[in-house]
């Protein structure tokens, strides 16, 4: 039972590149979410996606771009890396989304530096 | 907009000592309250939630928190913490948005709990 994965766990990059964060789950969940989470902010979403082929944007989305081609998977990219996008990004998800009794699940995280 | 705020950055504690944590959020409708905890190097697991019914809900490892309307608070708490209780603690609010499938999920600014043996 491998729930969410994440990779690569740790990354360090240089402003101006760009960055894909995988994200995967093995339970089939519809509903899936990217966060970062930053000192003194707590977990903020940046995107999250109700299905295969639906994103919307979350609480800060500047500067990311998701896609979901395939249920179990939901990657970020950071198309042009900054310093600001430096922190710690979760990917979670759930059956039928957050307004529900479901239990959302998180993912080991991806400690992100960019230089 | 919705917003929930965690009034503790950090709290010591030693151990068998009574804990509580404070959640208040701002939203005037429906809510889903979430209590998550994160042990050092790990990521976040669901503590306890409360969707509806009975305002004192009990969670894993000891947990429970209150549901207080009047107060907009949830509450954290526990009659007495172990050493393996040192974890960051982030309470979660999600507005039922008109009764639509989807609410967005707002957390607090997370507490760090540290107890010591």
């Amino acid at each position: 039972d491998a729930g969410i994965t994440q990779s690569p766990r740790y990354k360090i990059t240089e402003t101006g590149r760009q960055v894909t964060l995988m994200c995967h789950q093995t339970w089939s969940h519809s509903y899936m979410f990217w966060y970062r989470q930053d000192l003194g902010h707590g977990l903020r979403l940046i995107y999250y996606s109700a299905a295969a082929d639906i994103t919307d944007k979350g609480e800060v989305p500047d500067g990311y771009v998701v896609s979901r081609s395939k249920t179990e998977n939901f990657p970020l990219t950071l198309e042009s890396a900054t310093r600001s996008q430096t922190s710690v990004y979760f990917c979670a998800s759930n059956l039928h989304g957050p307004s529900s009794t479901d239990t959302q699940y998180f993912g080991p995280g991806t400690r992100l530096t960019v230089l | 907009a919705q917003s929930v705020s965690q009034h503790n950055h950090h709290v010591i504690l030693s151990e068998a000592a009574s804990l509580e944590l404070g959640c208040n959020y701002s939203y005037g409708g429906t809510v889903n309250l979430f209590w998550y905890v994160q042990y050092p190097g790990q990521h976040l697991q669901l503590l306890l939630k409360y969707f509806s019914g009975d305002p004192l809900v009990k969670g894993i490892k000891g947990f429970e928190a209150e549901f207080i309307k009047s107060k907009f608070s949830f509450n954290l708490r526990k009659p007495s913490v172990q050493w393996s209780d040192t974890a960051e603690y982030f309470c979660a609010v999600n507005a039922d948005a008109g009764g639509t499938s989807y609410g967005k999920l707002t957390f607090g600014q997370g507490t760090i709990l540290t107890v010591h043996p």
